[in-house]
């Protein structure tokens, strides 16, 4: 089992629509989750981070985690074409140094 | 604003060339990392760094090694290049020992190897 699994994708949604995309982790210790937005041939970058459980916004951008269920989402509200890339979830692992990414969902929105 | 940068976009190295890639902070973080991106495989941890002189293995550390000697600096090595080392290099810092804080990523280089 992978540590952090994510659906490759491509998720598809029309433009306006919400774009939710999931993430589960098998380290029930995690702390720390984050999300990353990589468009095509560029580095990832943070569009969020959450600790505890339940719902954090900013923006058209919802982080959701739930610890009991070892899973935590991204929901995009009217999404745009510009938010067509791809998303990575991570997770901060017990007690050591490293994050561990999935290997993230691609997502296109259709104009 | 979080800067992060890398001494080449890309790079195109024969095979058994010794190859550096450089990254720096400016942000005074603790934690340097590097990463490598391939299609379908994600982002995989060659090394990190959380500390000046300190350095920790990764997932796949074969092939490589680091050096950081500055606090700013954390600098990826090839020792001896092959073509199955070709991909897409990212380094990364973020603040404070540990994997739970945000990580901030260079551009990326991307590296062939012929």
């Amino acid at each position: 089992q992978k540590e952090v699994e994510q659906n490759s994708g491509p998720l598809s949604v029309p433009e306006g629509a919400i774009a939710s995309l999931n993430c589960t982790y098998s380290d029930r210790g995690s702390q720390s989750f984050f999300w990353y937005r990589q468009y095509s041939g560029k580095s990832p970058e943070l569009i969020m981070f959450i600790y505890s459980n339940g719902d954090k916004e900013d923006g058209r951008f919802t982080a959701q985690l739930n610890k009991a269920s070892q899973y935590v989402s991204l929901l995009i509200r009217d999404s745009q074409p510009s938010d067509s890339a791809t998303y990575l979830c991570a997770v901060g692992n017990t007690g050591g140094f490293k994050t561990i990414f999935g290997a993230g969902t691609r997502l296109f929105v259709k104009a | 604003d979080v800067k992060v940068t890398q001494s080449s976009r890309y790079l195109v190295k024969r095979t058994g060339e010794k190859v550096f890639l450089e990254c720096v902070q400016d942000m005074d973080h603790e934690n340097m990392f590097w990463y490598r991106q391939d299609p379908g495989l994600g982002l995989r941890l060659i090394y990190f760094s959380y500390d000046v002189k300190m350095k920790e293995k990764g997932d796949i550390p074969e092939g490589y090694s680091v050096s950081r000697e500055k606090k700013e600096r954390f600098s990826l090595i090839l020792e001896s290049a092959s073509t199955n080392q070709t991909s897409m290099y990212l380094c990364a810092s973020s603040f404070g020992r540990g994997g739970n804080y945000e990580q901030y990523f260079g551009p990326g280089t991307r590296l062939t190897v012929t």
